[in-house]
């Protein structure tokens, strides 16, 4: 049973444009929610991770949106590159199964010059 | 930064043979690693829960004989795959988490793909 609902499955985007990928959640008990980056024949990279008590989070070009009582929170990518072409993952974590990840399904973002 | 390092990153060995896959938390101490497995093009699915000096704990339907997993330092945890056979082909990505810190990030190694003829 997938935890975290992921989507759109796939993106382009030009480059120089906002790349938006949205995940959902239904677990309340979710605290931890981080988004991963991975290039094939690689393992996923921390991008960048937000807890409930905060709205956003922003690190560079990369942007967190989270909407507690929605359930939902999305990646924002400004003025994509394309490097920024990967696979992005979004993930939920709560306390009492050790804090071990529950990963989206994945969307491939592909970012054209 | 943590770096969990993952041996070997590839693999092929025959049906019925055994394979073993090493991670090490190389600059940090992990209580616990967590083992991913992932089909081309999919998500991460959780197999199981390394914990040091302890079992592991495996996640529903993953067969606890066949994936063997030992944790037996706070660097090291290994996987191994026993009496592979063709379906068992994926690729397998450890995390680790640091020592003590309970919601810290996780942190994973670059995968090993395993390749059963």
């Amino acid at each position: 049973q997938q935890q975290v609902k992921q989507s759109p499955q796939s993106l382009i985007v030009q480059k120089g444009g906002i790349s938006i990928i949205n995940c959902a959640y239904e677990n309340t008990a979710f605290d931890y929610f981080p988004w991963y980056q991975q290039f094939p024949g690689k393992g996923p990279a921390l991008l960048i991770a937000i807890r409930p008590d905060v709205s956003e989070k922003k690190e560079g070009r990369f942007t967190i949106s989270f909407n507690k009582s929605a359930k939902q929170f999305s990646l924002h990518i400004m003025d994509s590159q394309p490097g920024d072409s990967a696979t992005y993952f979004c993930a939920a974590s709560k306390p009492n199964s050790g804090y071990a990840l529950n990963f989206g399904k994945g969307t491939s973002l592909l970012v054209t010059p | 930064g943590a770096v969990v390092s993952q041996h070997p990153s590839w693999v092929i060995c025959k049906s019925g043979t055994s394979v073993k896959i090493e991670c090490r938390s190389l600059d940090f101490q992990a209580t616990t690693m967590f083992w991913y497995r992932q089909f081309p093009k999919q998500s991460l699915m959780l197999m199981a829960t390394s914990n040091e000096g302890s079992k592991a704990t495996y996640e529903q339907g993953v067969e606890k004989d066949k994936f063997l997993i030992n944790h037996a330092s706070l660097t090291l945890s290994t996987l191994t795959v026993t009496s592979a056979h063709p379906e068992d082909s994926s690729f397998y990505i450890c995390s680790a988490r640091l020592v003590g810190y309970q919601n810290s990030p996780l942190h994973f190694g670059n995968g090993t793909r395993l390749t059963v003829t």
